[in-house]
């Protein structure tokens, strides 16, 4: 059984930094993209960051680029997604997902999510 | 830049049927879209992926109430013989070369 298990989140103030985790397990890890996407209070779901099965290929929002940095270990199942400069905009349920394949063309992930965590949430407030 | 436009709500009665409309900006009609749902509270659940022939792939222990199809640049997502757990919020969401993935702003299902 696929299992997504997030963790990491809390309040932070505006400037501040996170880190979540992404615990996976069911599956072969490395041979799957990941991805993390975003849902803010009462709005829908935003896409943040993806990465390869194997980390050497990664993608970001327009929202996030610089800021954000998408990672992962794969001897530990995990992923990671490293938040700097976190503004209140920025205050959401962050859900993982697994990628339905792992294919990239050109920089970009080309597939869907097949499997959800439930979400850590982040809340940027002073 | 590729939008993904839903309604943003729809109502069916109990044991009815009702089709979800996903519809790609122009120029795209040749794009694939997966269909997720979202009950109150809880994490996205992956349905679905239509592809532009409208053939689909369907998401593990997903019923066959839900199906999907294609025209045109249209995507849909049809729920049959409806039940209360199907009172969810149902996003669509693309992918392409080029473009970052993408999803549309979501459908609220009441079931009446």
């Amino acid at each position: 059984e696929v299992q997504l298990v997030e963790s990491g989140g809390g309040l932070v103030q505006p400037g501040g930094s996170l880190r979540l985790s992404c615990a996976a397990s069911g599956f072969t890890f490395d041979s799957y993209a990941m991805s993390w996407v975003r849902q803010a209070p009462g709005k829908g779901l935003e896409w943040v960051s993806v990465i390869s099965g194997s980390g050497d290929k990664t993608d970001y929002a327009d929202s996030v680029k610089g800021r954000f940095t998408i990672s992962r270990d794969n001897s530990q199942n995990t992923l990671y997604l490293q938040m700097d400069s976190l503004r209140a905009d920025d205050t959401a349920l962050y859900y993982c997902a697994k990628g339905y394949g792992n294919h990239f063309v050109s920089g970009s992930y080309r597939g869907s999510f097949d499997y959800w965590g439930q979400g850590t949430l982040v809340t940027v407030s002073s | 830049h590729l939008v993904l436009t839903q309604s943003p709500s729809a109502s069916a009665s109990l044991g009815a049927s009702v089709k979800l409309t996903c519809t790609l900006s122009s120029g795209r009609s040749d794009y694939a879209i997966a269909w997720h749902q979202q009950q109150p509270e809880k994490g996205p659940r992956y349905l679905l992926k239509v592809n532009s022939d409208g053939s689909p792939s369907k998401g593990d222990g997903i019923p066959d109430r839900f199906s999907g199809s294609s025209s045109g640049a249209e995507r849909y997502l049809t729920i049959s013989s409806l039940q209360s757990e199907d009172e969810a919020d149902y996003y669509c969401q693309t992918w392409g070369t080029g473009i970052h993935v993408v999803f549309g702003g979501g459908t609220k299902l009441t079931v009446l």
